[in-house]
């Protein structure tokens, strides 16, 4: 089955815990995000990556980095986790050539 | 990418049509209109995208006016598991190179028995 798979689906951490979130697809994608999604904001990009060894930031990037260093597997790591940072997260991938985004179905993270 | 307009919630009862409306009357030539949906806390499921003519897929239909300055999104018969926020994004199409989708707040459908 295509999907797109996050772990952990839930975590509760403490402030300053480097944490990392993974996201893998089944479906060759070269296109792969992240975002975020926070009450009254809806979703906000936080990275992207178009390819192997290609990202860039979205519009909301401080406080994460990503790496993309297989296709199908693009890790969002929160090296200094803060409060702000309290929030759901979704990972979604794309192939060249499409339009349907794939979502994966949502890591919910509180920092305390 | 163009701004969308959505009424912020709606209702529909089982079985009837959903009739879902987006304005997007600074769209341009180039942009697309994509519809996506979210059903509590998951992650966004694509259901149907267009340029100018009317497009069904097994999910929806999507009817773009002939101005484009506004569409439909059709639910034929809709069920319980359709109650979600419905989100409406017009963006230009995929070969421009950046591939961001931009939510804004959606129409939540509740579908009653």
């Amino acid at each position: 089955e295509a999907q797109v798979t996050q772990n952990p689906r839930y975590l509760i951490t403490v402030t300053g815990k480097k944490l990392t979130v993974t996201c893998s697809q089944n479906m060759n994608h070269e296109y792969m995000s992240w975002y975020r999604q926070d009450p009254g904001l809806g979703l906000r990009q936080i990275y992207y990556s178009m390819n192997v060894e290609v990202t860039d930031k979205g519009d909301v990037p401080e406080g994460y980095k990503v790496s993309r260093k297989e296709k199908r597997n693009f890790p969002l790591i929160l090296e200094s986790p803060s409060p702000n940072q309290t929030s759901l997260y979704f990972c979604a991938s794309k192939g060249t050539g499409r339009e349907t985004q794939y979502f994966g179905p949502g890591t919910r993270l509180l920092v305390l | 990418d163009a701004k969308t307009t959505q009424p912020p919630s709606m209702d529909c009862a089982e079985g009837r049509a959903a009739n879902l409306p987006c304005n997007h009357s600074t769209i341009s030539g180039n942009e697309y209109v994509y519809w996506y949906r979210q059903i509590h806390s998951q992650g966004p499921q694509y259901i149907i995208h267009g340029l100018k003519n009317n497009e069904t897929n097994e999910m929806a239909s999507l009817i773009i006016t002939e101005d484009r300055k506004s569409s439909t999104l059709i639910l034929p018969h809709a069920t319980l598991r359709d109650t979600a926020v419905y989100y409406c994004i017009v963006r230009s199409p995929m070969n421009t190179g950046f591939q961001k989708l931009v939510f804004g707040t959606g129409t939540r459908l509740l579908v009653s028995p």
